[in-house]
């Protein structure tokens, strides 16, 4: 079964400093992955995907993700980290057990706290 | 482009009773996919409709239900409403499968 990992709670990193939330995924097929934000009391924002081609994938607010296939990992990265950065963070991987589905399965998040 | 908008925002309900939630996905968009999220169990995925058709439905108790108009949008409805249905219920509309979901802010219910 398809699954999504992200080992760690929460990620503490001063403004300015580059930041990485990790995830790691695991699939029978090729991956199609995704990170969200979520802000206190709001939805899910999307933030960038992976379906194929580059594996340095860049997407909004400066963020950027680096998918590694022997690794199985798509850590989500800023080289300079802002305190409104500080947010909710999901990493999620499209089922492939049924097709044509939009399902997304979603790590358990990682809480990013950027500290002035 | 407007975003996908869910009403009500938030709903207090009494153990028993049967809600219904709304979700206006962003025009164009004839997928729209349902999930609850709680602290302990995190986002967990309710149904999937697409062109009025459930196309995916994850494992949720037959109280969990919902549909999708011709317009695309859509209702969940959960009947019975138990302590542990409290969550942040959000919808999410897109394109196709290949395309990433966009999230409304939710509905917010608390059973008492």
């Amino acid at each position: 079964a398809q699954s999504v990992a992200q080992p760690e709670d929460q990620v503490n990193v001063a403004e300015g400093n580059p930041l990485t939330v990790k995830c790691t995924y695991s699939v029978s097929g090729n991956p199609y992955l995704f990170w969200y934000v979520q802000y206190p009391n709001r939805g899910l924002q999307f933030l960038l995907k992976y379906i194929t081609g580059d594996n340095l994938v860049k997407g909004s607010y400066g963020f950027e993700a680096e998918f590694n296939k022997s690794q199985t990992s798509f850590h989500l990265k800023k080289p300079s980290a802002l305190v409104s950065d500080s947010a909710l963070y999901f990493c999620a991987v499209r089922d492939e057990g049924s097709s044509n589905t939009g399902k997304l399965i979603f790590g358990q998040g990682t809480t990013l706290q950027v500290k002035p | 482009k407007a975003g996908v908008t869910q009403t009500p925002r938030y709903l207090i309900k009494t153990r028993g009773q049967q809600v219904t939630l709304s979700c206006s996905p962003i025009s164009g968009h004839r997928s729209v996919s349902w999930y609850q999220q709680t602290p302990g169990q995190g986002l967990q995925f309710l149904f999937e409709y697409f062109s009025e058709t459930q196309r995916n439905k994850g494992n949720f108790p037959g109280r969990f239900s919902g549909r999708q108009f011709s317009n695309s949008r859509s209702e969940m409805n959960v009947s019975t409403l138990e302590l542990g249905d409290s969550a942040l219920y959000l919808c999410a509309s897109s394109h196709g499968t290949d395309y990433e979901q966009y999230f409304g802010p939710g509905t917010r219910l608390t059973v008492t």
